[in-house]
């Protein structure tokens, strides 16, 4: 079946360095690939996303990039910040609504 | 983006009892699903919410034990019934706009069964 595997589990930076998370996709026909960050007690919170036509997308701080022929995608935060600190989930989505998540990774930034 | 409200946020129950976890978008939504979510892990789906219709449930998952009801577009309950420490976990409710297939979250139930 569709699987999406997410490295790594658990992520430790010092403030300011940059964190990158990668995500590996089965199914080649998704086409839709967001990423949740999801604080302690809250329920994830749509943060970027990226379309499979599309290689790269930033927002401020924030990006994703997107490999389609290695099937693969990977979340980069830059000038990190203690409130970054938080579980991070990507998604692939393939056909309508179904939704595949990452096993999630756990950033910590380090004051 | 869709606003979710979702209650309780959190609640300690007896075993065999039930609970009703409510859900209200504050716009238009095409589809209402929820996910359950145990301890450290990642987000499992358990059914899509369909409104004036028997839900459909993922494999795992059965209407007896999470009955759901969506009687309008923009609201849905999920029931927890019979529950057992195993139950224990974070429940999601979450839609996607009419727009597109972004999907949102509520900020979740936490369900501890005792």
């Amino acid at each position: 079946g569709e699987n999406v595997e997410q490295h790594p589990s658990t992520l430790s930076v010092q403030e300011g360095d940059s964190a990158v998370i990668k995500c590996t996709y089965s199914d080649s026909a998704s086409n839709y690939f967001p990423w949740y960050k999801q604080e302690l007690g809250k329920g994830p919170q749509l943060i970027i996303d990226i379309r499979s036509n599309v290689g790269e997308k930033k927002d401020q701080r924030i990006a994703v990039t997107l490999n389609k022929t290695a099937k693969h995608f990977s979340l980069h935060i830059t000038e990190t910040q203690p409130e970054d600190s938080a579980v991070y989930f990507c998604a692939a989505i393939t056909g309508t609504y179904k939704y595949i998540f990452g096993t999630g990774t756990r950033l910590k930034v380090l004051a | 983006s869709a606003v979710i409200s979702q209650k309780p946020s959190r609640d300690i129950c007896q075993r065999g009892t039930s609970l009703t976890i409510q859900c209200q978008v504050d716009s238009q939504v095409t589809m209402m699903f929820w996910y359950r979510q145990q301890p450290g892990q990642s987000l499992t789906l358990i059914a899509t919410a369909n409104q004036g219709s028997e839900a459909t449930y993922e494999s795992g998952f059965v209407i007896d034990k999470f009955p759901i009801s969506r009687p309008n577009l923009t609201f849905s309950t999920l029931t927890v019934s019979n529950m057992s420490p195993e139950d224990s976990s974070i429940y999601l409710c979450s839609a996607c706009s009419t727009t597109n297939e972004k999907l949102f979250f509520g900020s979740g139930t936490q369900l501890s069964v005792l």
